[in-house]
C-alpha cells in the first residue's frame, strides 16, 4: 500500500540523547516535511526538502537537523534531546509537480517523550 | 502570534445536524486555504480546500466557505455523522509557501 511510513511509533528517551526518527514514502513525491504537534499549538513546520539534495527551515528548526540523500526517506535528528522536544512528529510528503501540489499526505506520527 | 486561529477548541453537534467549524487568519497574502481531518493515533488526512480566487468549494457533505475581506473561512458538514468526530485542522498558504496550521478544533458527532 502507498504512503508514508515512520518509525519507531514512540519513543522514551533520556535527555542529552541523539535520536533519528524515520520515515520514508514510496509515492515519489518530491517534496517531503517534519511538523510536530503540541496541544493548542497545532502542527508547527520544523524543516523541510523541496527535493532530493535540498532542505529548508521552518518555523521551529532549532535542535533538530534533517537530510534527503534520495527521494523516498527523510530522517530527522535530535542531535541532543531536550525534553522541550517531548511532542507528536509527523512526516508528510507531496507532489510539487502535479494539480494538488498542495495536499500534503501524513505518516501516522512518532510519539517522543524526553525526560 | 499565530497567523492561523481556530478559537473554539471544542465542537458537539447532534448526529444528523450541521457542523460549523471555523478558522480565522491574519496574513492577507495567504491566497490558498485547507482543511485537515485527524483521527487519534493516525496522521492528518486531506479533506478539502479552497483557492482564494473563489468564495465557496463544496465536495459532498463538506462545504468550505472563504470570506477574504474578513480573513475568516468555516468549514460546514452537513449532515453531520458519528464518524466525522475528529480533530480538525485549518491551514494556509501564500503563493505555494509552506503552510501554516491552525490549532485545530475537536468534533465531537454525538448519536
Amino acid at each position: 500500500i502507498a504512503g508514508i511510513t515512520q518509525a519507531p511509533t514512540s519513543q522514551i528517551l533520556a535527555a542529552g540523547r541523539r535520536m533519528t526518527l524515520r520515515c520514508t514514502q514510496d509515492m515519489r513525491h518530491n517534496a517531503m516535511y517534519w511538523y510536530r504537534q503540541d496541544l493548542g499549538l497545532g502542527l508547527r513546520l520544523i524543516h523541510y526538502s523541496n527535493t532530493a539534495g535540498t532542505t529548508g527551515k521552518g518555523e521551529v528548526p532549532d535542535g533538530y537537523s534533517v537530510s534527503r540523500a534520495n527521494t523516498d526517506d527523510f530522517p530527522l535528528t535530535l542531535a541532543s534531546a531536550v525534553p522541550s522536544q517531548t511532542s507528536v512528529y509527523f512526516c508528510a510528503s507531496s507532489d510539487l509537480r502535479g494539480a494538488k501540489y498542495n495536499e500534503q499526505f501524513f505518516g501516522p506520527g512518532t510519539r517522543l517523550t524526553v525526560l | 502570534d499565530q497567523q492561523v486561529k481556530q478559537n473554539s477548541p471544542s465542537l458537539s453537534v447532534q448526529e444528523g445536524r450541521i457542523s460549523i467549524l471555523n478558522c480565522d487568519y491574519t496574513n492577507s497574502m495567504f491566497d490558498y486555504f485547507l482543511w485537515y481531518k485527524k483521527y487519534p493515533a493516525e496522521g492528518p488526512t486531506f479533506l478539502i480546500s479552497i483557492s482564494s480566487i473563489k468564495d465557496k468549494n463544496e465536495d459532498g457533505r463538506f462545504t468550505v466557505f472563504l470570506n477574504k475581506s474578513a480573513k475568516h473561512l468555516s468549514l460546514h458538514i452537513v449532515p453531520s455523522q458519528p464518524g466525522d468526530s475528529a480533530v480538525y485542522f485549518c491551514a494556509a498558504s501564500a503563493r505555494g509557501q509552506n503552510f501554516v496550521f491552525g490549532p485545530g478544533t475537536r468534533l465531537s458527532v454525538l448519536p
